[in-house]
């Protein structure tokens, strides 16, 4: 199987950072890779799909890019609004498998 | 609207099976696959295996295997997940996703809310 390496594994930002997530695959996955945002409780939720489009709905502040086995996901300027865990899911080989999640707080 | 609704929670004594349903409204169901995701307790997501809704083909996670089966069926747009077996490790919340493709790759795009399976003695 395709593991999938995630980091940070938590993160503490201000209101407007920037922050980042990088998510390393253990072999090329061109671009299957998408990235999905989890509220405690709640179900997972689509942001961004084959590794840099956003998903219809979701705002401008989230992006994606990467290639291979490389991956980055960034959200612009922090909102109170973005608290929550990202994680990453590759799609190569019809094996799917996410990443171990990156748990976002407000400092 | 497109929406996934599941059956309701379970309680499962070790070594025996559930059955989670996942009934798809507002698509065409049959353009489309299903996958299903669990959620341990505390724990991150981990991919359990994706049916086509077009054809049944599935494809499991390797932990997984010989213990999970999935199925559709057509005529009331419905996917399950039976798992067997089951053991305390077992007890997750279980989600169904919609895939983007019916071919086995995408994304999963639309969301069940969830079912949690307890898995006690």
């Amino acid at each position: 199987d395709i593991q999938m390496t995630q980091s940070p594994s938590s993160l503490s930002a201000s209101v407007g950072d920037r922050v980042t997530i990088t998510c390393q695959a253990s072999q090329d996955i061109s671009n299957y890779l998408n990235w999905y945002q989890q509220k405690p409780g709640k179900a997972p939720k689509l942001l961004i799909y084959d590794a840099s489009n956003l998903e219809t709905g979701v705002p401008s502040r989230f992006s994606g890019s990467g290639s291979g086995t490389d991956f980055t996901f960034t959200i612009s300027s922090l909102q109170p609004e973005d608290i929550a865990t990202y994680y990453c899911q590759q799609y190569d080989n019809l094996l799917w498998t996410f990443g171990q999640g990156t748990k976002v707080e407000i400092k | 609207q497109v929406q996934l609704v599941q059956s309701g929670a379970e309680v499962k004594k070790p070594g025996a099976s559930v059955k989670v349903s996942c009934k798809a409204s507002g698509y065409t169901f049959t353009s489309y696959g299903i996958s299903w995701v669990r959620q341990a307790p505390g724990q991150g997501l981990e991919w359990m295996g994706w049916i086509s809704a077009y054809n049944g083909n599935t494809n499991y996670a390797q932990k997984l295997q010989g213990r999970v089966t999935m199925t559709t069926d057509t005529s009331t747009s419905t996917a399950y997940m039976e798992l067997r077996s089951l053991r305390s490790d077992d007890t997750a919340v279980y989600y169904c996703a919609r895939c983007s493709s019916m071919f086995g790759d995408g994304y999963m795009d639309v969301w069940g809310k969830g079912t949690t399976v307890t898995v006690s003695s």
